[in-house]
């Protein structure tokens, strides 16, 4: 069964640096999602998009970060200059349509770790 | 803000008993999902319900939505080891987003 990869798995880095976090989602999906999940905390939805551009993002998602779709196959998370309060679990996550009966596909996230 | 709230957060049980687990908002969702999450990996979908008062059963498993599309929960009947894992609810607020509100999830352990 087709599914959505993210890399790396695990991603240290020190606070004030650019981490780009990556994601293939299954490839006749055209929705594409952005979830984190703070350790010990719920999953929260950061940004939705569609057709090469944010359909929706949340109070999360500052200037500090940025979506891509570089190559018609990653789609990628970039944040400028972490903090201590990004580290958690990011979860890329893809659909093929908008509505319910399109269920989001969830890859195995990626765990930021900023120090 | 929309909030769901699961209860209970934890639960261990032995194998054969049953048990019940909620999601309740003060606000209406056009339609709840319901996740597992196993150790190191993303939410995997288990189902959705879109009526209010819909009841969907997978095997073992009984999701009811309320009549109100405030709340939902999922039964499990005669549970076993393999039942064991992380339990999410989320709701979608406008019909058809994907946009998802999470509950904090109920860890459930169901022991031999």
């Amino acid at each position: 069964e087709p599914e959505v990869t993210q890399t790396p798995s695990h991603q240290v880095t020190q606070m004030g640096q650019e981490v780009i976090l990556r994601c293939v989602p299954i490839s006749n999906h055209l929705y594409f999602y952005w979830y984190r999940q703070i350790l010990g905390q719920k999953v929260e939805f950061l940004v939705s998009f569609y057709n090469n551009e944010i359909s929706e993002k949340s109070e999360i998602f500052d200037d500090q970060f940025s979506v891509e779709r570089p190559d018609g196959s990653n789609f990628t998370l970039k944040i400028r200059s972490t903090k201590l309060e990004d580290s958690a679990m990011y979860f890329c996550a893809s659909s093929g349509g908008w509505s319910y009966n399109s269920p989001l596909h969830f890859g195995n996230g990626t765990r930021l770790t900023v120090t | 803000t929309q909030l769901l709230e699961q209860s209970p957060q934890f639960l261990s049980i032995q194998e054969g008993e049953n048990l019940t687990v909620y999601c309740n908002s003060s606000s209406v969702f056009s339609s709840l999902q319901w996740y597992r999450q196993e150790p190191g990996e993303g939410p995997v979908l288990l189902v959705t319900v879109v009526t209010g008062g819909e009841v969907k059963k997978l095997k073992r498993l009984t999701f009811q939505f309320g009549d109100a599309r405030k709340d939902s929960s999922l039964h499990i009947t005669a549970a076993q080891p393999g039942d064991t894992g992380l339990y999410l609810c989320a709701g979608a607020s406008i019909q058809g987003a994907q946009k998802l509100v999470f509950g904090q999830g109920t860890r459930l352990t169901i022991n031999p």
